[in-house]
Order: C-alpha cells, then structure tokens, then sequence
C-alpha cells in the first residue's frame, strides 16, 4: 500500500527555519517525480516545490523561491522542505504528492501543519 | 490571485448535471494538461480527472473533464449529496515553471 507520511510542522517564529520530512512507503520511490503542495487555513490548494526522481531538476513557486529547499534521499525513502526565512503567509498544511507520470497526483500525504508566528 | 479562474461557488440539486469552468491562458492550460482534483473539508486531495479527461480507477463516471482552448471543464452528473465538496483544476504554467492551481469551487448540493 502506498503511503506518504509528513513530518515537521510545528509553530515557529517569523524568520524561522523548519524542516519538513515525507516518508514514502509501498513503492519505489527513487521511481517518482514529488511536489510539494500547501494550503493555508480557508484558503485554496498552492504548489510549491517539485522534484524529479534523481534530484536532478527541481522547480519552486516564485512565493518560496530563495527561501525553500526541496531534497530527497532515495536510499532513505524520503523527500523534504527545508524553509527558511519563514513568513506568516507561510502558514499552511503543507502536503507532498506522487507524480505519477503526468498522470496526475494520485497518492498524499495527510499533511502536516505549519504554523508562522510570535 | 490564482492564474486558473474558477467559479468560487456552484450548485445544483441531487440528480442534476453541474459543470465547474476553469479558464486559463496559452502558457498553462492552452498546452498543457488540466487536472482536477477533488478535496473534503479537512483531509488531502483527491485526483479526479488527469490528462484533460481521463479518470483514475475507482472515480465514478459521473465525473468526467474537457478541454478547449484555453479553458476546461468539470462536469458532475447525477448529483449526490457527497458531492458537496471542494474542487480545483491544475495546470502546468510554461512562463512560471511551475503548476498553478485554480481558487478552487465550492460545489453546493441544494
């Protein structure tokens, strides 16, 4: 069974740093492309980050750009959000999603929360 | 401010066909593919349509997607109670290199 399990969030001033982990399971997950995926309380869904299978190519909304970094261990099964120079408006459930070849993403993580503020 | 528009609320009653419009530009849904993705209160998102109009295992046809242009479309027929929830469409966005979502539609079910 596929599962993808976050780790991370918490409350964290502004200007803070927080890492965020995703535990892949029930698949080969040096196979699939990530992205991260947030939303803010009573708002929409916003991409953030993607990652191609290797780390080779990655991609960030212009919102996170110089501020996140997306990574991943292969051996470790695991992606992750390293953010810095935290914001309120980054105050979000942050989700990671399987690529699944462009067939959309079809398997989430239930999301952890992260909360910006003093 | 989302790139993709959608409808910010829709409705229908139970047995009705709705449609949800997402509408976008050349650089996102004019070439690329639409996604929709289906999401109740409090829990992650759902997959509902990939690649304009093709439905992954286990989605009802009652959904089912469209492209033309630069716009797409949710369509839901015989509609259900369970059905009142959120929807958002996604694209890739060729100028930002990245995907955008739309505000997302709330679909009421009177």
């Amino acid at each position: 069974e596929v599962q993808l399990v976050e780790s991370g969030g918490g409350l964290v001033q502004p200007g803070g740093s927080l890492r965020l982990s995703c535990a892949a399971s029930g698949f080969t997950f040096s196979s699939y492309e990530m992205n991260w995926v947030r939303q803010a309380p009573g708002k929409g869904l916003e991409w953030v980050s993607y990652i191609s299978s290797s780390g080779s190519t990655i991609y960030y909304a212009d919102s996170v750009k110089g501020r996140f970094t997306i990574s991943r261990d292969n051996a470790k099964n695991s992606l992750y959000l390293q953010m810095n120079s935290l914001r309120a408006e980054d105050t979000a459930v942050y989700y990671c999603a399987r690529d699944d070849y462009g067939d959309g993403w079809g398997y989430w993580g239930q999301g952890t929360l992260v909360t910006v503020s003093s | 401010q989302s790139v993709l528009t959608q409808p910010p609320s829709a409705s229908g009653t139970p047995g009705q066909r709705v449609t949800i419009s997402c509408s976008g530009s050349s650089s996102n849904i004019g070439s690329n593919y639409v996604y929709w993705y289906q999401q109740l209160p409090g829990t992650a998102p759902k997959l509902l349509i990939y690649r304009n109009n093709q439905r992954p295992s286990g989605v009802p046809d009652r959904f089912s997607g469209s492209k033309s242009g630069t716009s797409a479309s949710l369509a839901i027929s015989g509609l259900r109670s369970e059905d009142e929830v959120d929807y958002y469409c996604a694209a890739w966005d060729d100028s930002l290199s990245g995907v955008i979502f739309g505000g997302g539609t709330k679909l009421t079910v009177l």
